[in-house]
Order: C-alpha cells, then sequence, then structure tokens
C-alpha cells in the first residue's frame, strides 16, 4: 500500500508564512487533500482538488504540488492556526483505497 | 446541517465483536459515499473503510480487511460497521465521515464527532 510522510512538528511565528509538505509515490498521480484538526475536535476539509478550498476556509490556506510532494502554505499564520494538519490521497495499489500521512503539529509562536 | 451520529462503541474483550452505526440527517444519504477514519489516542488518522452511495464499491484497509465489514441502508440513512475478531490495536476513535462525492473521492467533507472503541482483557 501506498505510504504519505510528514514532518511531525514545524512552528512558525504570528503572522509569518509556514510549508507543510507531504511526499509519497502516490502524489505522483493524485492530488493530496488537506485537513486540520484542533485538539479534541473532529478533523476539517481544508484543501482539494490540489488548491480548492470548501466555503469558510481562510484564503491564506493554499496548496501545490510538485513531483511527489504536495505542499500546505499558511500565508500569515494566526494563533488559532495551530493544529495537527493531515495530508491523505488515494491508496495507489487499489483505487478504492485512501491512506493518511501522519500529521504534522504546527506551533504559531 | 450535516449531523453524523456514531453509536455502538464501547469496551470490548479481544476477539469479540462490535457493531458501529452512523445515523446521518441534513443532506440527501445516497448521493453520498461514506466513509470510517479511526484515531488512536494520540495518533493520527487512519482511513478504515468507505462505501460507494451504491454500495457497488467497498474498500478495506489492509488491517481490517477479512475482519470489518461495511454496509449502508439508503432508506434509513443509516452506516453500519460490523467488526469482528477485535484486536486492541482496533483501540481507537471511530469517525463517521461522508464524503464530498457519490463515488469515493477521498475528500472528507463532514465528519461526526466519533464514537469510542476500546479492545481489552
Amino acid at each position: 500500500s501506498s505510504e504519505l510522510t510528514q514532518d511531525p512538528a514545524v512552528s512558525v511565528a504570528l503572522g509569518q508564512t509556514v510549508r507543510i509538505t507531504c511526499q509519497g509515490d502516490s502524489l505522483r498521480d493524485y492530488y493530496a487533500t488537506w485537513y486540520q484538526q484542533r485538539p479534541g475536535q473532529a478533523p476539517v476539509l481544508l484543501i482539494y482538488d490540489k488548491n480548492s478550498r470548501p466555503t469558510g476556509v481562510p484564503d491564506r490556506f493554499s496548496g501545490s504540488s510538485s513531483g511527489n510532494t504536495a505542499s500546505l502554505t499558511i500565508t500569515g499564520a494566526q494563533a488559532e492556526d495551530e493544529a495537527d494538519y493531515f495530508c491523505n490521497s488515494r491508496d495507489t495499489s487499489d483505487h478504492r483505497l485512501w491512506v493518511f500521512g501522519g500529521g504534522t503539529k504546527l506551533t504559531v509562536l | 446541517e450535516v449531523q453524523l451520529v456514531e453509536s455502538g462503541g464501547g469496551l470490548v474483550l479481544p476477539g469479540r465483536s462490535l457493531r458501529l452505526s452512523c445515523a446521518a440527517s441534513g443532506f440527501t444519504f445516497d448521493d453520498h459515499a461514506m466513509h470510517w477514519v479511526r484515531q488512536a489516542p494520540g495518533k493520527g488518522l487512519e482511513w478504515v473503510t468507505g462505501i460507494s452511495w451504491s454500495s457497488d464499491s467497498i474498500g478495506y484497509a489492509d488491517p481490517v480487511k477479512g475482519r470489518f465489514t461495511l454496509s449502508r441502508d439508503n432508506a434509513r440513512n443509516v452506516l453500519y460497521l460490523e467488526m469482528k475478531s477485535l484486536r486492541p490495536e482496533d483501540t481507537a476513535l471511530y469517525y463517521c465521515v461522508k464524503d464530498i462525492r457519490a463515488q469515493s473521492s477521498g475528500l472528507f467533507q463532514d465528519w461526526g464527532q466519533g464514537t469510542q472503541v476500546t479492545v481489552s482483557s
């Protein structure tokens, strides 16, 4: 099955820009989707189809992709952005299956 | 308002079975694929299983294949997860998740609050 790799932790100063990455062979064929999970809450869909945002997601969140790496960029990080971020993508071995990255804990300093 | 209400979790002995249910409301249930995603305490998200709107396509993650069975009742707007031969490593919060599309797309648009499953002797 496919695997997606994320850095366990990233930090950013308030108001600065941060990039969270997700690596995996499946990303050469499929877009990554990004989710935010605040402590004690269910995840929230952030970015899909490379760089589409559901209604209500601030435009400081954006997605991009190159080769086997997908990135989530937060431009002007806010205190409320401190959360865990997960990527996911389709499993290349079986199109019915999905895989998540291990998650990145973002700290806003 | 979309509501996904999970039930059926609890404490169970290794090797025993549980059936989770997810009651859906606030949207047209049979317009959407549905999934279960779990999260072990302090760990990341793990996709478990997903089903298309018509039940003609069902997928299972390798750790649960052959032990878990996913089904849906579009007349009652309910998603079911039958879990057999439970193991301690199945201990997690199980989320019921609505896909953005009718066929499984991996775009998990709405999440329930989860039901806790604990497998322990």
